[in-house]
């Protein structure tokens, strides 16, 4: 039973498409992040929702944009894919307040490939 | 602005000895600094937190030391196997509310090979 799910885990596209990532977490927790890691391994937050409310909202362009119908689910959506795009998308989920830890579970990773 | 080095890209031990990976860190006072373990195509997984407040953290074959004076962390692997080659990564977070809440900024990672 995984606990931080994503789909699909390998995206490959063009230039200029639109195509959505998305995240399922089992543990319960409250709150859910997109994080994007690029070829130097750097890992930076994008967003972060707590209860289906965003909370954290990094400069990234507006070109990206989550979408959390429950607080079990926090999809990214991504219009007019560009070459820079391309990364290891991770989500991850965490529980509310550090109640009762802060530690951040994260899911396989999506690697998006644009051309 | 923030920053967080770790300060060897890559560290090679031979097996049984100690590693030890450094974080550390400017402009930022966090709460409390994590340590998570990566390997390849995969995500990170936690290992270790230790709060501001605290100096020491173990876990079976692993510790933290926290110097918020010295704005650094230490991460030690004692009696390394060939199964602890992996990136390592340091990240620190607030207890702030508003916008930092629940945020993570993490360090570059170091790559750890444990040779037999």
């Amino acid at each position: 039973d995984t606990a931080v799910s994503q789909t699909p885990k390998y995206l490959v596209t063009q230039m200029g498409n639109d195509k959505s990532i998305k995240c399922e977490q089992n543990l319960g927790h409250d709150t859910m992040y997109w994080y994007k890691q690029d070829s130097k391994k750097f890992l930076k937050i994008m967003f972060s929702y707590n209860n289906k409310e965003l909370i954290i909202n990094e400069t990234v362009p507006n070109r990206f944009s989550p979408k959390s119908p429950d607080k079990a689910h926090l999809n990214l959506h991504i219009n007019s894919l560009e070459l820079g795009d391309s990364a290891v998308y991770f989500c991850a989920s965490s529980h509310k307040a550090g109640k009762p830890s802060y530690e951040q579970y994260f899911g396989p990773g999506t690697r998006l490939t644009v051309t | 602005s923030q920053k967080i080095e770790q300060n060897s890209e890559a560290l090679n031990i031979q097996e049984g000895k100690t590693a030890t990976l450094t974080c550390n860190y400017t402009n930022y006072s966090p709460a409390y600094l994590q340590w998570y373990r990566q390997d390849p195509g995969r995500g990170p997984v936690f290992l270790l937190l230790i709060r501001e407040n605290e100096k020491e953290k173990r876990k079976e074959r692993l510790k933290v030391t926290f110097d918020t004076t010295l704005k650094q962390s230490l991460f030690h692997i004692t009696a390394s196997q060939p199964a602890d080659s992996a990136t390592y990564l340091c990240a620190l977070g607030s207890n702030a509310g508003g916008t930092s809440y629940g945020k993570l900024t993490f360090g570059q990672g170091t790559i750890l090979t444990v040779h037999p």
